[in-house]
């Protein structure tokens, strides 16, 4: 069974400060989403990760994928409270089965 | 374009009752799919769909039907609902077949049933 992990499930972070979620998945995928939802919201795409070693920025978030070690990270640089806001990271199982991780609500604090 | 569109924004049930949630998408999206959120679950893939005529089981499909006539409708039934099919429903839809894109989403249905 494929199972995705977030840590932290919450996060709350000065302004300015720089910090790393991660996404650990339990079987193989060379894929991986990044989503943002803001509170009551729907769900926003940041970012498609497709292969090993992929890396892609975002303004003050950039996203690695290291498929041998079935890890993503979600880097913030100097982060501002625009930013606050539940991130989910998603791989697919088998072609077109989406499995997300529960989520992890950053808040970031002037 | 109006994107992923779904209707009702919120609805209420009694156990028992029947529904359909709508949603349609205008960009001519092969993939289409329906998710449940729960507090502190994430999203869970209910059904999905890669086109036309063909649908197929996520996670968490018991409850739920669906069918898709045309590319850019794609319904999903509760059949007599339950109280544990409270939740907020997201569709979402992607361009073609294959899960190398990102997908789009629509703006959820709360439902509660009673």
């Amino acid at each position: 069974e494929l199972k995705v992990e977030q840590n932290p499930l919450f996060l709350s972070m000065q302004e300015g400060k720089n910090y790393t979620i991660y996404c650990n998945y339990s079987t193989t995928s060379d894929r991986l989403y990044w989503y943002r939802q803001d509170p009551g919201k729907s769900l926003e795409s940041l970012f498609v990760l497709l292969s090993n070693g992929a890396v892609k920025q975002e303004g003050r978030l950039m996203a690695s994928l290291d498929t041998k070690a079935r890890l993503s990270t979600l880097h913030i640089t100097a982060a501002v409270h625009d930013l606050s806001a539940t991130y989910f990271c998603a791989v697919v199982r088998g072609t077109y089965k989406y499995i997300f991780g529960t989520g992890t609500r950053l808040k970031v604090l002037a | 374009n109006a994107g992923v569109t779904q209707t009702p924004k919120f609805q209420v049930l009694k156990t028992g009752q029947s529904m359909t949630l709508q949603c349609a998408q205008d960009m001519n999206h092969e993939y289409m799919s329906w998710y449940r959120q729960d507090p502190g679950m994430g999203l869970r893939l209910i059904h999905y769909s890669v086109g036309a005529g063909i649908t197929d089981q996520g996670e968490v499909p018991n409850g739920y039907n669906v069918s898709r006539s045309t590319t850019e409708d794609f319904p999903l039934r509760l059949l007599s609902a339950a109280p544990s099919q409270t939740s907020v429903y997201f569709c979402a839809s992607s361009f073609g077949q294959a899960s190398y894109n990102e997908q789009f989403f629509g703006p959820g249905t709360r439902l509660t049933v009673l």
